[in-house]
């Protein structure tokens, strides 16, 4: 099982940018996936969560209405698009796989990416 | 929102001692808690989930405890490879998925 974040880099306040997370070793389509970031020197903060076939997605307060999660199962590919960003997004962003299969499974994550860094600042 | 406390901050341990890690939830988050090791530079990894089952791969040295609002992380024999940050995470009630802000245990 492998996750590969991409598409980190430096942004200024209020622009975008869209992360992926490719997926291999597993049947993606059947997993729910999460983005969590973590801030330089910083603890986790979970961002998103999208079912299996995407049709359901959840956020954190912190991002509603800013961030869409989704995903693409016939490109193992897990999406974070990330708009009006804030200084306060700068962080790694992980993508994480919850651990058991099927709708309803508890939300505990393994494995996670390496993670992406996103920087927001002008 | 669920809020995890984690205690100590910092826990300061001789190799092959044994360290006791504490997560605290501000509501029952029954027995949906999962623990998981960072090191330096590195993704966390899940060592226990549902409170006390040890995940794939994880040393036997590491088991969980609790339900409810309490919740203790022992690592017994502390190896070399063990020093590193330990987060609590509950998945009970949601969203949002919450952490505790972690307990770095670094060496004596």
């Amino acid at each position: 099982v492998q996750l590969v974040e991409s598409g980190g880099g430096l942004v200024q306040p209020g622009g975008s940018l869209r992360l992926s997370c490719a997926a291999s070793g597993f049947t993606f389509s059947s997993y729910a996936m999460s983005w969590v970031r973590q801030a330089p020197g910083k603890g986790l903060e979970w961002v998103s969560l999208t079912g299996s076939s995407g049709g359901a997605t959840y956020y954190a307060d912190s991002v509603k209405g800013r961030f869409t999660i989704s995903r693409d199962n016939s490109k193992n590919t897990l999406y974070l698009q990330m708009n009006s960003l804030r200084v306060e997004d700068t962080a790694v962003y992980y993508c994480a796989k919850r651990g058991l299969g099927g709708s309803g499974s508890p939300n505990w994550f393994d494995p996670w990416g390496q993670g992406t860094l996103v920087t927001v600042s002008s | 929102e669920i809020v995890m406390t984690q205690s100590p901050v910092t826990l300061s341990v001789s190799p092959g001692e044994s360290a006791t890690l504490s997560c605290r939830a501000s509501q029952s988050v029954s027995s949906n808690l999962a623990w998981y090791q960072q090191k330096p530079g590195q993704a966390p990894r899940l060592l226990i989930y549902g409170a006390y089952t040890r995940a794939t791969g994880i040393p036997a040295r590491f088991s969980g405890s609790g339900s409810g609002t309490e919740f203790t992380l022992t690592i017994s024999s502390l190896q070399s490879e063990d020093f590193a940050v330990y987060y609590c995470q509950q998945y009970h009630n949601w969203p949002p998925l919450t952490f505790g802000g972690g307990t770095k245990v670094e060496i004596k």
